[in-house]
């Protein structure tokens, strides 16, 4: 398959642990953010979001957490499993546009 | 399966040629935008179409045009073709366009040659 991204930020887990993915965003005026997964050869996968009007959002597994005053986001795996191995994206869209700005993306290695 | 569906899935071609692109959104979705994937520019936001008409423009070149039909497909139009375009092409789909989620499709990998 192809490669996305060849010198991505890699972070490497045991299958089990919890994982913490980590995103800086630029853009002080953006309301929205979302947590993309792509595994290879697929296009990315929704994950989570978040509003601006929150600092904190959970789904299954995973939580997302929203810091604006440092506009820092994070992405917390729970129990992170072989099938969680592939590249995550954090995106923003500032107020008044729907386009969406990705991140660079980090991968993610559980090792079994 | 996100619901939304890419034609082709490889695409080979040589530089200068034109090549167009196509995308069926997920039922029921109104909006549709056109992202492109290369290893050193990460995603980027090329155009997004709204129940047909154009509704954000980002970094789209004058080589590429999009369009969306009335019955909510789209097609991203690639022309003079240069090396550089070689690239994953994605589309994505939303309920409304607004701050609703949006849902990629598998994508297109086009390789200029």
């Amino acid at each position: 398959g192809e490669s996305v991204g060849l010198h991505l930020p890699t972070l490497s887990v045991q299958e089990g642990d919890n994982s913490i993915i980590n995103c800086a965003y630029s853009n002080s005026a953006s309301d929205y953010f979302i947590w993309y997964k792509q595994e290879s050869g697929k296009g990315p996968q929704f994950i989570i979001d978040i509003r601006s009007n929150m600092d904190k959002r959970q789904g299954q597994r995973v939580t997302v957490l929203l810091n604006k005053t440092v506009k820092h986001l994070s992405l917390q795996i729970a129990a992170t499993q072989p099938g969680d191995s592939a590249v995550y994206f954090c995106a923003e869209s500032p107020a008044g546009r729907r386009a969406l700005t990705f991140g660079s993306g980090t991968r993610l290695q559980v090792q079994p | 399966d996100s619901g939304v569906t890419q034609t082709p899935k490889h695409l080979i071609t040589a530089t200068g040629q034109r090549v167009t692109l196509r995308c069926s959104p997920r039922s029921g979705d109104l909006s549709v935008y056109w992202y492109q994937q290369s290893l050193d520019q990460g995603l980027q936001f090329l155009i997004q179409y709204y129940n047909g008409e154009e509704r954000a423009k980002g970094n789209i070149l004058e080589r590429f045009s999009a369009q969306q039909f009335p019955d909510l497909h789209s097609e991203l139009n690639l022309s003079s073709l240069e090396l550089g375009d070689s690239a994953l092409y994605f589309c994505a789909s939303s309920t409304r366009g607004g701050l609703d989620t949006q849902y990629f499709g598998p994508g297109t990998r086009l390789t200029v040659l």
